[in-house]
């Protein structure tokens, strides 16, 4: 079946660090994909999102990459910071039922 | 002040209870959704409105029903509440739909506890 999903459920990185966080889709039929960011008892938060047409994506700090052949998508954080701690979802967006199907989530720990 | 809210926040209820959770945004969005989140589940999708007089079925909407009451508000109903309906439910809002590569905005939660 269609899954989006996540290599590693928690994350730990040293402040400063840059961070990767991981995700597997089984779907190649999807349009588009999305990070979002959801910190302690908030919604999650549009981070960056990437076109299937593209391989890379930079926004402020942070990187997405993906990887159509073995259907692998990441996302690198620069110089993470004690405010990148989170539950970061990747996501798929299938256009022709206009929904998002997301992933379990990987935790991100950085440590001071 | 929040685009989106929610409410209520947190609910305790007791299974068999009918609930209602609301939904209001100020972004002016035509688009609202609703989903409910479980440990190592991610977000599912419960139902999703285009517009005042459209409503659809999302992935999971077996015991949930909706109301879109007017453009900025969307309510998700649990008939007859019971237990794994527990979860964390957030709305959603987009001002286009997601084949136009728009960014949801979703609200802060409601926790339900269905004893």
């Amino acid at each position: 079946g269609e899954s989006v999903g996540l290599h590693l459920p928690t994350l730990s990185v040293q402040e400063g660090d840059n961070s990767i966080i991981n995700c597997a889709y089984s779907n190649s039929a999807s349009d588009y994909f999305i990070w979002y960011k959801q910190e302690s008892g908030k919604g999650p938060q549009f981070i960056i999102d990437i076109r299937s047409n593209m391989d890379k994506r930079q926004g402020q700090r942070v990187t997405v990459l993906l990887n159509k052949t073995v259907k692998h998508l990441s996302l690198q954080i620069a110089a993470t910071q004690p405010g990148d701690s989170a539950v970061y979802f990747c996501a798929e967006v299938k256009t022709s039922y206009d929904k998002v199907i997301f992933g379990p989530g990987t935790s991100l720990s950085v440590i001071p | 002040d929040a685009d989106v809210t929610q409410t209520p926040r947190n609910r305790i209820t007791k299974t068999g209870k009918r609930i209602m959770l609301e939904c209001s945004q100020t972004k002016g969005h035509d688009r609202m959704y609703w989903y409910r989140q479980d440990p190592g589940l991610g977000l599912r999708l419960i139902y999703y409105s285009f517009d005042v007089k459209d409503i659809n079925k999302g992935e999971i909407s077996d015991g949930y029903s909706v109301s879109r009451q007017a453009q900025a508000k969307f309510s998700l109903s649990l008939e007859s509440a019971i237990p794994n309906q527990t979860a964390l439910y957030f709305c959603a809002t987009s001002e286009l739909g997601l084949a136009g590569g728009n960014e949801q905005f979703f609200g802060p939660g409601t926790r339900l506890t269905v004893l």
